[in-house]
């Protein structure tokens, strides 16, 4: 079975600086996605970014971009720039190239923005 | 708009009785899945379901049941043998495309359910 840790469950960065959220993976398979989910107060899940296995290149979307290290089974998220909004429960999920499995989660982290 | 809707937003239960908590798709998706939130804890996968009339148990599927009867809608009753049924309940969905791979899952807003 796949799982997926979190090693930090709460991270505080000061506004406007860059924080960077880990996560590392176990798989035995060749193809498969990652992801990074916010969770706000709210509880609404919102994907942040994916990251395909197969491709080499960091996603990146505005201000969020990933570390992605396959061979050390590692996907880190960098936030630049950090806004008051940015607070909440952030989750790293994996699912297999097939999607039989559905998704695994991590246990999240706590990202907390000192103004 | 498409999206998922799950209901009850808040729901109680006494001891013993079964409840049934509802999602709905319009995105014509093919996989739905149920998770179960506990603080500290993530989300656990209870079942997912592929096609319909087909499901899957998930890591923690006692006490669970579900079905699938329509592409649209994967409702999940929490029966009396769960034991601690206390929790957030999300529901997922996601387009499987063949040999592109998954996209994204999609959430619902999410079912309280509390023990009374």
């Amino acid at each position: 079975a796949q799982t997926v840790t979190q090693s930090q469950p709460e991270m505080s960065v000061q506004e406007a600086e860059t924080v960077t959220l880990s996560c590392t993976y176990d798989t035995s398979e060749s193809d498969y996605y990652l992801f990074w989910y916010k969770q706000p107060p709210s509880r609404q899940m919102i994907l942040v970014i994916r990251q395909e296995a197969y491709k080499q290149q960091n996603a990146t979307e505005n201000r969020f971009s990933v570390n992605f290290q396959k061979a050390a089974k590692s996907f880190s998220l960098k936030i630049s720039d950090s806004q008051l909004g940015d607070a909440a429960m952030y989750f790293c999920a994996y699912i297999s190239g097939g999607g039989a499995d559905g998704l695994t989660f991590g246990k999240g982290t706590h990202l907390i923005i000192q103004p | 708009d498409g999206g998922i809707t799950q209901s009850p937003k808040y729901l109680f239960r006494k001891e013993g009785q079964n409840v049934t908590l509802s999602c709905e798709q319009n995105l014509n998706h093919d996989a739905m899945y149920w998770y179960r939130q506990d603080p500290g804890q993530g989300l656990r996968l209870i079942y997912y379901s592929q096609i319909v009339n087909d499901f899957q148990k998930g890591d923690i599927a006692e006490g669970y049941s579900v079905s699938r009867e329509k592409k649209e809608s994967f409702p999940l009753t929490v029966t009396s043998a769960q034991k601690n049924p206390t929790a957030f309940y999300l529901c997922a969905s996601s387009m499987i495309e063949g040999t592109v791979g998954v996209t994204e899952a999609f959430f619902g807003q999410g079912t309280r359910l509390t023990v009374v």
